[in-house]
């Protein structure tokens, strides 16, 4: 069975730009989850998308959104980059929402200059 | 507002001795919990879990503890092999909520 994947693998952006992170869950997933984790930080979380919808946000400015596709692969959008945006996100995705295992992927190393 | 703390960024035990991880909260919703692992360059992976109404939940060399009215839980390894070197994040849920909230993680070293 195919794990979450995730693209790309490394990205390096300058302030003000927008970029795209994209995922996809493992099949039959129907949750996916992002997560940002900055230096020294706990994995913060971003956005929930079930079935097409969003769930629920964390405490992210609106410069951060995403969407889910019919086939529940999800993109992350990053508006107006900041220097404290550099991070790792990591994608995750689940089968029963919130009240079981989380499946992560490899996440994306997104550097701002 | 960092609901999950895990006050010990680093813990370092040596081979075959028990490692202990511990992790604290705040909020007396949370009602299930879970442990990851992380190695470097890896997503995390699901460890353990333990929802409110156990006490102690056990998986081969790894246990976990849940103490509700502390509002804490850790996670024992025994015994500890080089290959448990990793970062371990313990993650909190409640079924009101839906979100996890993450702990800041502890890094384990086990030396042979």
């Amino acid at each position: 069975e195919a794990g979450v994947t995730q693209s790309p693998t490394h990205l390096i952006k300058t302030r003000g730009q927008q970029v795209t992170l994209r995922c996809s869950p493992i099949s039959g997933h129907t949750s996916v989850y992002w997560y940002q984790q900055a230096l020294g930080l706990g994995l913060q979380f971003l956005l929930w998308y079930d079935e097409g919808e969003e769930r629920n946000r964390g405490n992210f400015p609106p410069r951060f959104s995403g969407r889910q596709f019919p086939n529940y692969s999800s993109e992350l959008n990053v508006n107006a980059l900041e220097l404290e945006d550099s991070a790792l996100y990591l994608c995750a995705s689940s089968f029963l929402t919130f009240y079981g295992e989380q499946f992560f992927g490899p996440g994306t190393r997104l550097t701002v200059l | 507002d960092q609901q999950v703390k895990q006050n010990s960024p680093s813990l370092s035990v040596q081979e075959g001795r028990i490692s202990i991880l511990n992790c604290d909260y705040t909020n007396s919703m949370f009602d299930y919990f879970l442990w990851y692992k992380k190695y470097p360059a890896e997503g995390p992976t699901f460890l353990i879990s333990i929802s409110s109404i156990k006490d102690k939940n056990e998986d081969g060399r790894f246990t976990v503890f849940l103490n509700k009215s502390a509002k804490h839980l850790s996670l024992h390894i025994v015994p500890s092999q080089p290959g448990d070197s990793a970062v371990y994040f313990c993650a909190a849920s409640s079924n009101t909520g839906n979100q996890f909230y993450f702990g800041t993680g502890t890094s384990l070293t086990v030396i042979p």
